[in-house]
């Protein structure tokens, strides 16, 4: 079973509001993504975790912050948002990274709008 | 210039035509490349990994030149459903770093 899933699927929030993406594997992969993708562009990536450890931060600005309560879960803490944030946020999760080949298995996304 | 880059699309081709795909990477570290398709509003999901000696599955193959740093996709006897965006992927061992190319859109028409 590759599933990933997240909630919310959609998200509309104020920019003064705080609010939290939700995602979930049970593959037992140890190393989770957070991606940003605006309309037809393809996927940016912004955290990853191994083994629960934040490993990559691609310089995300601090109103999205990432919490990996263990290796099931990743969430992405959303507080005072700008309209440009608005875009479908993926979450991913893969294999141990120290393996040669880790493909990732995406969830649906949510789709977020800032107002 | 870009680290990933792909063809630039859209490709229209009819059904049963035989469309390729380039992706060329520029650092030479890189390690593991993959193509994923993604359908509009969707998320993006594995077509197949590329691994050195080429790999194929059923109608598609993919192939790996780290000479030249690129890869490729091979779609034959194109369906109406391979309609989609095919994102080129490159990962770096122990680097954690994983970066799409921009994607090449495909359209089969009937």
């Amino acid at each position: 079973d590759t599933e990933v899933t997240q909630t919310p699927k959609h998200l509309v929030m104020g920019m003064t509001n705080k609010k939290s993406l939700k995602c979930e594997q049970h593959m037992g992969h140890r190393a989770m993504y957070w991606y940003k993708q605006k309309a037809k562009k393809p996927p940016e990536l912004m955290f990853v975790y191994s083994y629960e450890k934040l490993s990559i931060n691609e310089s995300v600005p601090s109103r999205f912050s990432p919490e990996c309560p263990n290796s099931s879960l990743l969430n992405l803490h959303l507080h005072a948002l700008q309209p440009e944030d608005s875009a479908l946020y993926l979450c991913a999760s893969s294999q141990d990274l120290r393996s040669v080949f880790y493909e990732q298995y995406f969830g649906p996304g949510t789709r977020l709008t800032v107002t | 210039r870009k680290e990933v880059e792909q063809d630039p699309g859209p490709f229209n081709v009819p059904e049963g035509a035989t469309v390729a795909f380039n992706c060329t990477y520029s650092n030479s570290a890189s390690q593991s490349f993959f193509w994923y398709r993604q359908d509009c509003r969707k998320e993006p999901k594995l077509l197949m990994s590329v691994y050195s000696s080429g790999n194929e599955d059923g109608r598609f193959t993919a192939q790996l030149n780290r000479a030249s740093q690129y890869i490729s996709l091979l779609i034959r006897d194109s369906k109406l459903s391979d309609s989609a965006t095919y994102l080129c992927v490159v990962s770096y061992t122990g680097g954690f770093k994983t970066i799409f190319g921009a994607g090449t859109r495909l359209f089969v028409k009937a």
